[in-house]
């Protein structure tokens, strides 16, 4: 079993959507969740931090995190097309020093 | 107003040479990592420095030796390249605190071994 699972995608949703990228981990004592973005040939970028059970709102995007289920969301409302990117979900273990990366959910923005 | 830098940005070598990446944070962090990205977008961890000591050793080639001369800079060297290194690889850093972890990326070093 992978330690941080995405969906590959590619998921397409037409502009102003809700898109909804899933992520599951394997490491019940992780501590802090993340959410990168990642334009081609570019250098992720974060976009969001979750450490508490629950839904942390930053603009357009929500995070979701449910420990007991060992999942972690991220909502992206009116979607535009500059969303198009990888969006890479990473996790930080029980260790606390290291983040473990899925493999990425390229998000297609169609307007 | 660079944050965290690499160089080279592009570097195409012949098989079996050595070569060098640098990495340079200026944000005060105490953390800096290497990781490498394939071919399929994979982003896996190689090392981690904090204080310019080693913390994180991930199951890589012996091939591949690190340096943090000061916790500002993290540099990879590379021996004996071979195909598979073909890759791009970020330094990142990140500030102190366990709880806390999130990660500044390089713009990234795209290495093409022939």
């Amino acid at each position: 079993q992978k330690e941080v699972e995405q969906n590959s995608g590619p998921l397409s949703v037409p502009e102003g959507a809700i898109a909804s990228l899933n992520c599951t981990y394997s490491d019940r004592g992780s501590q802090s969740f993340f959410w990168y973005r990642q334009y081609s040939g570019k250098s992720p970028e974060l976009i969001m931090f979750i450490y508490s059970n629950g839904d942390k709102e930053d603009g357009r995007f929500t995070a979701q995190l449910n420990k007991a289920s060992q999942y972690v969301s991220l909502l992206i409302r009116d979607s535009q097309p500059s969303d198009s990117a990888t969006y890479l979900c990473a996790v930080t273990g029980s260790g606390g020093f290291k983040t473990i990366f899925g493999a990425g959910t390229r998000l297609f923005v169609k307007a | 107003d660079t944050a965290v830098s690499q160089t080279p940005k592009y570097l195409v070598t012949q098989m079996g040479n050595d070569k060098s990446i640098k990495c340079e944070q200026n944000l005060g962090h105490d953390t800096m990592y290497w990781y490498k990205q394939d071919s399929k977008k994979f982003l896996k961890i190689m090392f981690s420095y904090n204080n310019k000591e080693l913390i994180i050793n991930e199951t890589v080639p012996n091939r591949f030796s690190p340096k943090s001369p000061d916790k500002a800079h993290l540099n990879l060297h590379i021996n004996s390249l071979e195909l598979g290194d073909s890759a791009v690889y970020f330094c990142a850093s990140s500030p102190p605190g366990l709880a806390s972890n999130e990660q500044f990326f390089g713009p990234g070093t795209r290495l093409t071994v022939l």
